[in-house]
């Protein structure tokens, strides 16, 4: 089945600057790779999504990236803010018959004033 | 829309006991997941339930159990509850199996003592 690895585990960074997640996965046949993004007590929020026919996608200051060859995806927040401290999941899916979104174990992304 | 919703929020059992928790998926959703979220541990898939099939399983003991409804609600089940059940338990709904985006449910926090 999909193994899904995030790497670093915490990552602490200065606002106003870039923060970049990385997310590795085993299978190659998934093709669809959401990011959420989990406040304190609150439930897991889609910010973004990637599916293999794209090597990039924007929203505003976040944006991933995927690379296929490598079996990577990554989570670029630039211009962080305090509002953006939270635990960050990828995932992976292949979108067929019997497939089950695999998760990372999250990041906790902590941003300083 | 109204998102997804979970009933209890919070609920306090004792080992040995067993619990029921509901999740109503998005209108017009087919499709609802289980995990259980526990710190280090990320999101741990439980089920899924489409169109009132479990169409794929997590490694969780047979204490855990699910069923899905007509109208796409979910119940999951857990019986003879011990110590380590006590974790967040999310429902996630989809438009359908296996190649949607899901949106999550706030959680239903089950403690056992």
């Amino acid at each position: 089945g999909e193994n899904v690895e995030q790497h670093p585990s915490t990552l602490s960074v200065q606002e106003g600057d870039s923060a970049v997640i990385k997310c590795t996965y085993s299978d190659s046949a998934s093709n669809y790779f959401p990011w959420y993004k989990q406040e304190l007590g609150k439930r897991p929020q889609l910010i973004i999504d990637i599916r293999s026919n794209v090597g990039e996608k924007k929203d505003q200051r976040i944006a991933v990236t995927l690379n296929k060859t490598a079996k990577h995806f990554s989570l670029h927040i630039t211009e962080t803010q305090p509002e953006d401290s939270a635990v960050y999941f990828c995932a992976a899916i292949y979108t067929g018959a019997n497939s089950k979104l695999t998760f990372g174990k999250g990041i906790t992304l902590s941003v300083r004033p | 829309k109204a998102g997804v919703t979970q009933t209890p929020r919070y609920l306090i059992k004792t080992r040995g006991q067993q619990v029921t928790l509901s999740c109503s998926p998005i209108s017009g959703h087919r499709s609802v997941s289980w995990y259980q979220q526990t710190p280090g541990q990320g999101l741990q898939f439980l089920f899924e339930y489409f169109s009132e099939t479990q169409r794929n399983k997590g490694n969780f003991p047979g204490r855990f159990s699910g069923r899905q409804f007509s109208n796409s609600r979910s119940e999951m089940n857990v019986s003879t509850l011990e110590l380590g059940d006590s974790a967040l338990y999310l429902c996630a709904s989809s438009l359908a199996h296996g190649r949607d985006t899901q949106y999550f449910g706030p959680g239903t926090r089950l403690t056992v003592l």
